[in-house]
């Protein structure tokens, strides 16, 4: 267990329709990474926050949006869904972002846009 | 050009023994950090190994040992008495820069399979 949490672990929805994943960090750990698993574009990074504030973004497209919350859970929201966002969706947490410090992912979130 | 690269789309080892999964990378920054991860069939991201760069020692965790080799940028990860529950796919990322800007860039993985 790594101690990231995240819900739902499995969602099924049709296009066109906007979902929610929610991410609870490990305990103590600050940053907050949304990466995105598909079959044809491997594992690809979405956004980063730290302590609240959004740190880098990847290859996010405009319809996703995502926040950090104070309480340092996060959640990625994603609209007007294609069936081309069918994926896997994995939340991962770091205590702090140097290039040292490892970072743990949760158990991901499988979407299925129908 | 890719940051990290496994040509080995896939592999096969008997139990017991060991087996060597092929990761190279690109980076210009001196700073930076070396991962591996396992992801079973049931989807989950376990980490599994890191290697800082300026680590004189290649890392060990129990079965799994990372033969860094700096000058020609791999970062090879040893599985040491394989096992069946071993059988996943692994996947080599890097870590760039001190900064708080670093995220993981990942490669397209090497799935793993072990036969008794």
């Amino acid at each position: 267990d790594s101690g990231v949490t995240q819900t739902p672990k499995h969602l099924i929805t049709a296009t066109g329709q906007r979902v929610t994943l929610r991410c609870s960090p490990r305990s103590g750990d600050l940053s907050v990474y949304w990466y995105q698993q598909s079959l044809d574009q491997g594992l690809q990074f979405l956004i980063q926050y730290y302590n609240g504030e959004e740190r880098a973004k990847g290859n996010i497209l405009e319809r996703f949006s995502a926040q950090q919350f104070p309480d340092l859970h996060s959640e990625l929201n994603l609209s007007s869904l294609e069936l081309g966002d069918s994926a896997l969706y994995f939340c991962a947490s770091s205590a702090v972002v140097s290039s040292g410090n490892t970072i743990y992912f949760g158990e991901g979130s499988w979407l299925t846009v129908v | 050009a890719q940051k990290i690269t496994q040509t080995q789309p896939g592999m096969f080892v008997q139990e017991k023994e060991a087996v060597t999964l092929d990761c190279t990378y690109d980076t210009s920054d001196p700073s930076y950090g070396l991962f591996w991860y396992k992801q079973p069939s049931s989807g989950e991201m376990i980490f599994l190994i890191y290697q800082g760069s300026y680590d004189q020692q290649n890392a060990t965790e129990g079965r799994y040992s990372l033969n860094f080799q700096k000058a020609r940028k791999s970062a090879n990860l040893v599985i040491s008495a394989s096992q069946l529950g071993d059988s996943a796919m692994y996947f080599c990322a890097m870590r760039e820069g001190p900064s708080g800007y670093s995220t993981l860039t990942f490669g397209k993985g090497t799935m793993l399979l072990v036969s008794p």
